[in-house]
């Protein structure tokens, strides 16, 4: 089982709807999360981040934790062209050390 | 504030050649990471640093990967000898701490040939 999965699309959604990304991850005592954006031939990008449990909101995005169920997700409101990209979670173990990243979920825009 | 700096941006080698690469983690950044990422995946962590020392490892091939960070600041990974699977874009990451947000440099594209 890998330690971070994700979905790895392409997520297609039409432009001004609502993109849901997801990511689970193994190890219960995970304490950080992260949502990073890549796009194509480029470094990845921090979105957010989130430790505790619920939801956190900046801007059109939205990431919601849930420990119990070892599951953090994104939430981009009214989606743009412009977020096409491929969407990264990475999960800071136990311990605090290795940030682990999914395999990344590619989300298409279309205008 | 100046980012993660990485170098070279490109390198072509050929198949059993050596290579380094350098990485200048923002200031003040005590935690260094170095991944691997093949085409199509997602960054694969090879070495996690605090400060000098090594955090986790366990994904470094050992055999042909090294890894340094002497001074605690910049840090250099070299492959010797490389090969065709090493072709990969190689990214070095910084954080204030473990559990804080890492920032990410460009990156170097290696191919073997």
């Amino acid at each position: 089982q890998k330690e971070v999965e994700q979905n790895s699309g392409p997520l297609s959604v039409p432009e001004g709807a609502i993109a849901s990304l997801n990511c689970t991850y193994s190890d219960r005592g995970s304490q950080s999360f992260f949502w990073y954006r890549q796009y194509s031939g480029k470094s990845p990008e921090l979105i957010m981040f989130i430790y505790s449990n619920g939801d956190k909101e900046d801007g059109r995005f939205t990431a919601q934790l849930n420990k119990a169920s070892q599951y953090v997700s994104l939430l981009i409101r009214d989606s743009q062209p412009s977020d096409s990209a491929t969407y990264l979670c990475a999960v800071n173990n136990n311990a605090g050390n290795m940030l682990t990243f999914g395999g990344g979920t590619r989300l298409m825009v279309k205008p | 504030e100046a980012g993660v700096a990485q170098s070279p941006r490109y390198k072509i080698i050929e198949k059993r050649q050596s290579v380094a690469f350098w990485c200048n983690p923002i200031s003040g950044h005590a935690t260094l990471y170095w991944y691997q990422q093949i085409l199509g995946q997602g960054p694969k962590l090879l070495i996690q640093f605090q400060n000098n020392g090594v955090v986790d490892d366990s994904q470094l091939p050992k055999d042909r990967f090294s890894a340094e960070r002497l001074k605690g600041v910049d840090s250099t990974l070299k492959i010797q000898p490389a090969k065709l699977e090493d072709s990969a874009v190689y990214l070095c990451a910084s954080s204030l701490n473990p559990n804080t947000e890492a920032f990410f440099g460009q990156g170097t594209r290696l191919t073997v040939v």
